[in-house]
Parts: structure tokens; C-alpha cells; sequence
């Protein structure tokens, strides 16, 4: 699976827009980009995944760079619940679905 | 959220003992992972399962055993528990491998 590299922390103000980006130079050609989210003390959940196509869904869109080395995940409108660590994954092939978290990227969502 | 319980929820038990962890869904999902959590680790993959008695091993597998013998429950155990293996683990469930959704969690401490 792909390594990939995120800023440690980010802030936002609520009611602008979250952009969290990923770097994923060793992505390979079958490997998709997963984001995931984790609220403190609850299990992470997924936000949204793509492969080299923008790709938007009710909870976030996700913009992957046309050489496929970095991505950004762009949380539209954020909100104090949007606090979170998010998790940016490269993972595909045929390894059941073995994700592979990072330290992920802390949003903090400030009044 | 998808129909996935853990079982119990908080468990304090002593070194050298045995303990059972229950993972039990509702989706009929085919994929069904046991995580741990710990500071500074980020989530690891312990064990998976591709399917009824179906399992293989993950990224930190040691000192822990997993059973599937039908499609809606996920056991792991540990035959003797050790400090180490005091956690938060997660149970998630897939049926399309890497789209994963996370149970609450149950939180372990071994004394």
C-alpha cells in the first residue's frame, strides 16, 4: 500500500470550507485514495474514496491531482462536529482490504 | 450506521487470563477486521476475515486467535492476556474490502 504524508494539525473557522491535503507520490496504478474520519473515542468512518477522477459525495469531495501524487479532501461547509482526525489511505490490489493508518491530520473547527 | 455491535463495551481483566471479544453484524457483509488503537500507533490491523472460517492474520497478530463460524459474528480472543495488549479495539466490516464501517469500540485494560 502506498505511504502517504498529511500535516499533523489543521484549523478551520465553522462555516468555511476544510481543505486537508495528502501526499501520495508511490501510489501505484490499482491503488485508490481513502479518506476516513475519527471522532474522538468512536470508530473511524469512512468519507469518501477515488482513483483519479474527482469524486464528490454528501459528506465531502475529494480532488485528485492528474500525475495522482497528491490529493485534498474539501469539506465544504465545516462544522464544530467536523472536529475529527482525518486519514488520508492509498490502498488497493487484492490484499482484503488491509488498511493502513497513519497519524492522520487533526482538524480542529473553531467557532 | 451499519448494523454492527461489539461486545462488551469496557473490560478490565487480569494478566494470564483468557478473554473473548465479540464483533456481531447485521449487514451480511463478507469482510469482517479486528483493529487496536494505541497511542502513538495509530489503528493496526490484528486479524480479518474473508468469509465463514475464512481468516488470516494481520499487521500485529501475535498473542491473539480469531474464530468466524457464521457470517454475522467475528470472536477475538486472547488466550492470556498480557499489559501490552491492554487497547481500544475495533471491529469493522466490509463488503467491498477497503469501503470499511467501524463498531463503537471496546476498550480493554489488562492489569
Amino acid at each position: 500500500d502506498a505511504k502517504t504524508t498529511q500535516p499533523p494539525s489543521m484549523d478551520c473557522a465553522e462555516g468555511r470550507a476544510a481543505n486537508l491535503p495528502c501526499n501520495h507520490s508511490t501510489i501505484s496504478g490499482n491503488e485508490y485514495v481513502y479518506w476516513y474520519r475519527q471522532i474522538h473515542s468512536q470508530g473511524p468512518q469512512y468519507i469518501i474514496h477515488g482513483l483519479k477522477n474527482n469524486e464528490t459525495n454528501e459528506m465531502a469531495s475529494l480532488i485528485i491531482t492528474e500525475d495522482r501524487k497528491s490529493s485534498t479532501l474539501i469539506l465544504p461547509h465545516a462544522t464544530l462536529r467536523d472536529t475529527a482526525v482525518y486519514y488520508c489511505i492509498g490502498a488497493g490490489g487484492t490484499s482484503y482490504g488491509k488498511l493502513t493508518f497513519g497519524q492522520g491530520t487533526i482538524l480542529t473547527v473553531h467557532p | 450506521d451499519a448494523g454492527i455491535t461489539q461486545s462488551p463495551r469496557h473490560k478490565v481483566t487480569e494478566t494470564g487470563t483468557p478473554v473473548t471479544l465479540r464483533c456481531h453484524q447485521t449487514e451480511n457483509h463478507r469482510y469482517m477486521y479486528w483493529y487496536r488503537q494505541d497511542p502513538g500507533h495509530g489503528l493496526r490491523l490484528i486479524h480479518y476475515s474473508y468469509g465463514v472460517k475464512d481468516t488470516d492474520k494481520g499487521e500485529v497478530s501475535d498473542g491473539y486467535s480469531v474464530s468466524r463460524s457464521k457470517t454475522e459474528d467475528f470472536l477475538l480472543t486472547l488466550e492470556s492476556a498480557t499489559s501490552s495488549q491492554t487497547s481500544v479495539y475495533f471491529c469493522a466490516i466490509s463488503d467491498s474490502t477497503y469501503e470499511q464501517y467501524f463498531g463503537p469500540g471496546t476498550r480493554l485494560t489488562v492489569t
